[in-house]
């Protein structure tokens, strides 16, 4: 079975300061990555996903993450917040062998909080 | 505007008494799912659609139904709602599963008093 850690809950971040949200993943055969954001009062939206090949995997709003196998992470990263940033951003995993509907297991979440 | 459609967003309501939160998209996708978001918690998968008529358990499905009659409709059911199942519900779909990514719903926020 795959599940996901991310290690922080919450992320106070300075405007225009870098960033990293830390993802772990558990699974004894090959998976998918994803990241997804949810902003307030909406539903959630894919920011970027690993399938294969290149392990840095660039996705919308200026965010990137890279794929590490050895060490099971999936990190996602931006060089320079904004406050429209802020947001609570959720790691997935999916088993790539998964017939059961591509289920997508969810990490418990990470809130970024920009502050000005 | 591709999307998927839940309704209602809020709802209220008492202990034993059936309801039904509806689902629907517009994009022909074959798959659809639905999901319980908790505090820290993430998501977790309740029912799971791969086609007309094909549903299947998630990781939580107990004291939810779900149908799967037309391909755009997911209609999620509680047939007897109690306390626990106070949550926030998430309907999505995709055209080939996860790897093609989800597109959620905005989300239903149901309390059970």
């Amino acid at each position: 079975a795959q599940s996901v850690t991310q290690l922080d809950s919450q992320v106070p971040v300075f405007e225009e300061a870098p960033v990293e949200l830390r993802c772990n993943y558990s699974s004894s055969v090959s998976v998918y990555l994803f990241w997804y954001v949810q902003y307030p009062n909406q539903g959630l939206q894919l920011l970027l996903k690993y399938l294969s090949g290149s392990t840095l995997v660039k996705g919308i709003n200026g965010f990137e993450a890279e794929f590490n196998k050895s060490q099971t992470s999936f990190h996602l990263r931006k060089p320079s917040v904004h406050i429209s940033d802020t947001a609570e951003y959720f790691c997935a995993v999916s088993e790539t062998n998964n017939n059961a509907g591509n289920m997508l297991t969810f990490g418990g979440g990470t809130r970024l909080m920009v502050k000005p | 505007e591709a999307q998927v459609t839940q309704n209602p967003r809020y709802l209220i309501t008492v202990t034993g008494k059936k309801l039904t939160v509806t689902c629907s998209q517009n994009m022909n996708h074959e798959y659809m799912s639905w999901y319980r978001q908790d505090p820290g918690l993430g998501l977790r998968q309740i029912y799971y659609s791969m086609n007309v008529e094909v549903t299947d358990k998630g990781d939580v499905p107990e004291g939810y139904k779900v149908s799967r009659k037309e391909k755009r409709n997911f209609p999620l059911i509680l047939e007897s709602p109690s306390p626990n199942q106070t949550s926030l519900y998430f309907c999505a779909s995709s055209f080939r599963g996860a790897s093609g990514g989800y597109t959620f719903g905005s989300g239903t926020r149901l309390t059970v008093v």
